[in-house]
């Protein structure tokens, strides 16, 4: 399997954009998670979904982002409009769902930049 | 919410030294697991822990879940150049595996030359 995998790897963007990062989970995981990370908070879990619905968006800034599990393969996140204060590395990650316990994997992220 | 404190912050050993670091929490955890972050890349799994005071190795790391389910440790052993990275602890509460992670803050090791 290829793993977890995030487009684009890097994105500049000017204030006030809308930007879409993209994920495409492991095939058969079922449960989605997008996380931010920062110098100053460390990884932050924005929201997450369990068979393509979200569970926990408690995590999403603001309504400038929203997120979207269409079907088991694909995922974006969106900010509209861009703020400089946006600009960290964003993780999609996924998992299968265990009785015992959830490992979750983890793609190579996307590096937001917003001037 | 839930926190996870994780110590040390940073880590500067020479070559060949074992390392130890650790993890606790407010509250109890089912689940623990530690990543490695290589630089622009995403944190990578190392070690699952699911029971209170397991121990489990994989190589030369060994990590346990403590038996109080508010923390964990992680070990490894004769370190190399290519442990040089960030180690992140994460627990879940839930004991039905649909609940989020949550992060440490992370450990930074440096080998130094």
């Amino acid at each position: 399997d290829a793993g977890v995998i995030q487009s684009p790897r890097h994105e500049v963007t000017e204030m006030g954009q809308e930007v879409t990062l993209r994920c495409k989970p492991i095939s058969g995981h079922n449960s989605l998670f997008w996380y931010r990370q920062t110098m100053m908070r460390g990884l932050e879990l924005l929201i997450y979904f369990n068979n393509n619905v979200p569970i926990d968006d408690s995590g999403m800034p603001e309504d400038r982002f929203s997120a979207k599990m269409p079907n088991a393969s694909f995922s974006t996140l969106k900010i509209q409009p861009s703020e400089p204060r946006d600009s960290a590395v964003y993780f999609c990650a996924s998992s299968l769902f265990l009785n015992m316990g959830t490992e979750a994997f983890f793609g190579q992220g996307t590096r937001l930049t917003v001037v | 919410g839930q926190q996870l404190n994780q110590s040390p912050q940073s880590m500067f050993i020479q070559e060949g030294e074992d390392v130890s670091m650790n993890c606790t929490s407010s509250s109890i955890f089912n689940t623990w697991l530690w990543y490695k972050q290589d630089p622009g890349e995403g944190p990578v799994l190392l070690i699952a822990l699911y029971k209170a005071g397991e121990l489990t190795s994989n190589g030369r790391l060994t990590a346990q879940f403590g038996i109080t389910r508010k923390d964990s440790f992680l070990n490894i052993s004769a370190s190399i150049p290519s442990d040089v990275g960030i180690y992140f602890c994460a627990g879940q509460s839930s004991a039905f595996g649909n609940e989020k992670l949550t992060f440490g803050t992370g450990t930074r090791l440096t080998i130094i030359p």
